[in-house]
């Protein structure tokens, strides 16, 4: 079935770092694909998409890029902040009838001053 | 505008009691969803509704755990009765219809942690 494997956390970075999180993925068809973020003790937010291959997702200095060839979409970030801490979900969704997000095991981020 | 509002933020019951979880989608989404979020894993969905009809409860566990969708809007999640090993995160999600899906994803609602003793 569809599946979405992420890097293993946790990953701990100084302020400024560059950020990078693997995602790959398997699944029937082209699904959509993207990263949600999870800050403590809240729900989970959509961080970006993209729907069809090499769209590239952008938001809050935030970048994925969907590349079929390779059945990815990291995540990455040239500059990160303490602010930046949180759980990072990469997810897909189906297609067809039964379609579903159907996410990754999440990779917790921190970012120390 | 307000995002999915679920209630309670946190639920401790005993194993054997049972508990249940409420839903609100927003306003116009007619999909809605609940998913459950073990510690340290991704959330993996327990059942979907189109309106008051539930689409895909494949995931659900049957035996022990119900959910209904009155009027297509609100939803409610129960468990009976309780074990250990239900001791996650039940999120809610809600989304707009078929072919909007892809382009939007979902929104989510902040969950109600229950912890099983």
């Amino acid at each position: 079935g569809d599946s979405v494997t992420q890097m293993e956390g946790p990953v701990t970075l100084s302020e400024e770092a560059f950020l990078t999180i693997n995602c790959t993925y398997t699944a029937t068809g082209y699904p959509s694909l993207f990263w949600y973020v999870q800050y403590p003790g809240e729900g989970l937010q959509l961080l970006l998409k993209a729907t069809k291959a090499d769209d590239k997702g952008s938001n809050k200095g935030f970048e994925a890029t969907y590349r079929k060839e390779t059945t990815s979409f990291h995540l990455e970030k040239g500059s990160v902040q303490v602010s930046d801490s949180a759980v990072y979900f990469c997810a897909l969704m189906t297609q067809g009838g039964s379609e579903k997000l159907v996410f990754g095991k999440g990779t917790k981020l921190t970012v120390n001053p | 505008e307000a995002g999915v509002v679920q209630s309670p933020r946190y639920k401790i019951i005993e194993k054997k009691q049972p508990v249940a979880f409420w839903c609100n989608p927003i306003s116009g989404h007619n999909t809605l969803y609940w998913y459950r979020q073990n510690l340290g894993q991704g959330p993996e969905l327990l059942i979907r509704y189109e309106n008051e009809e539930a689409v895909d409860d494949s995931q659900l566990p049957k035996d022990r755990f119900s959910a209904e969708r009155l009027k297509g809007v609100d939803s409610t999640l129960k468990i009976q009765p309780a074990e250990l090993g239900d001791s996650a995160v039940y999120l809610c999600a809600s989304s707009l219809d078929t072919g909007a899906r892809g382009e939007y994803g979902y929104t989510f609602g902040s969950g109600t942690r229950l912890t099983v003793v």
